[in-house]
C-alpha cells in the first residue's frame, strides 16, 4: 500500500528555518514527482513547488523563490522541504503529495507554527 | 498563470440531492489537465477526478466530472452524509499548479 508519512509538528520563531520530511513507501520513489502544498488556517490550498526524485529537478512557485528548497534522498525514499526566513504568514499545514500530473497520494500533513 | 474560479463559494443541499460545482479557468486548460479534490476538516485532500472526467481509484460512481477548455463541472449525484466537505479544482497542465479557492458543500 502506498503511503507518505510526514514529520511531526514544528514551532518556530520568525526568521528561523524549518525542514519537513516526507517518507514514501509502497511504490518506486523515483517514478513519481513530489509536490508540496500548504494550507494556512481556514484558507485554501497553495501549491509551493515540485521535485523529481529521479533527477532532482525542481520547480518552485515564484513567491517562495529564494526561501524554499526541496530535496530528496533516494536511498531512504524521503523528500524534504526547507523553508527559511519564516514569517507569521508561513503558519500553515504543509502537505507532500505524490504527483504524476494529479496528486493521487497525500501525506498526513505537518503543522508549522511561526510565533515569537 | 492560470487562475481558477470556483462557484458557488458555499452550496447548501440535503442528502439525496444532486450537487453541481463549477470551476472556470482564466485560459484554456491543456489537454483537460483538470483535477478535483475533496477535503474534510482535519484531513488531507483526496483526489476524486483527474483528466477532467476520470474517477480516481476507489471513488464512487456518484461522482462525475465534465468539461473542457475553460469550463469544468463536478457533479455529485444522490448526496451521502459523508460527501459534505470542501471541494477544490486544480489544473496541472501549466506551472504554477494553482488550486481554486474551493466550494464548501454543507448540509441544508
Amino acid at each position: 500500500q502506498v503511503h507518505l508519512v510526514q514529520s511531526g509538528a514544528e514551532v518556530k520563531k520568525p526568521g528561523a528555518s524549518v525542514r519537513v520530511s516526507c517518507k514514501a513507501s509502497g511504490y518506486t520513489f523515483t517514478r513519481y514527482g513530489i509536490s508540496w502544498v500548504r494550507q494556512a488556517p481556514g484558507q485554501g490550498l497553495e501549491w509551493m513547488g515540485w521535485i523529481s526524485p529521479y533527477n532532482a529537478n525542481t520547480n518552485y512557485v515564484q513567491k517562495l523563490q529564494g526561501r524554499v528548497t526541496m530535496t530528496t534522498d533516494t536511498s531512504t525514499s524521503t523528500a524534504y522541504m526547507e523553508l527559511r526566513s519564516l514569517r507569521s504568514d508561513d503558519t500553515a499545514v504543509y502537505y507532500c503529495a505524490r504527483e504524476q500530473g494529479p496528486m493521487d497520494v497525500w501525506g498526513q500533513g505537518t503543522t508549522v507554527t511561526v510565533s515569537s | 498563470e492560470i487562475v481558477l474560479t470556483q462557484s458557488p463559494g458555499t452550496l447548501s443541499l440535503s442528502p439525496g440531492e444532486r450537487a453541481t460545482l463549477s470551476c472556470r479557468a482564466s485560459q484554456s486548460v491543456s489537454s483537460s489537465y483538470l483535477a478535483w479534490y475533496q477535503q474534510k476538516p482535519g484531513q488531507a485532500p483526496r483526489l476524486l477526478i483527474y483528466g477532467a472526467s476520470s474517477r480516481a481509484t476507489g471513488i464512487p460512481d456518484r461522482f462525475s466530472g465534465s468539461g473542457s477548455g475553460t469550463d469544468f463541472t463536478l457533479t455529485i449525484n444522490r448526496l451521502e452524509p459523508e460527501d459534505f466537505a470542501v471541494y477544490y479544482c486544480q489544473q496541472y497542465g501549466y506551472s504554477p499548479l494553482h488550486f481554486g479557492r474551493g466550494t464548501k458543500l454543507e448540509i441544508k
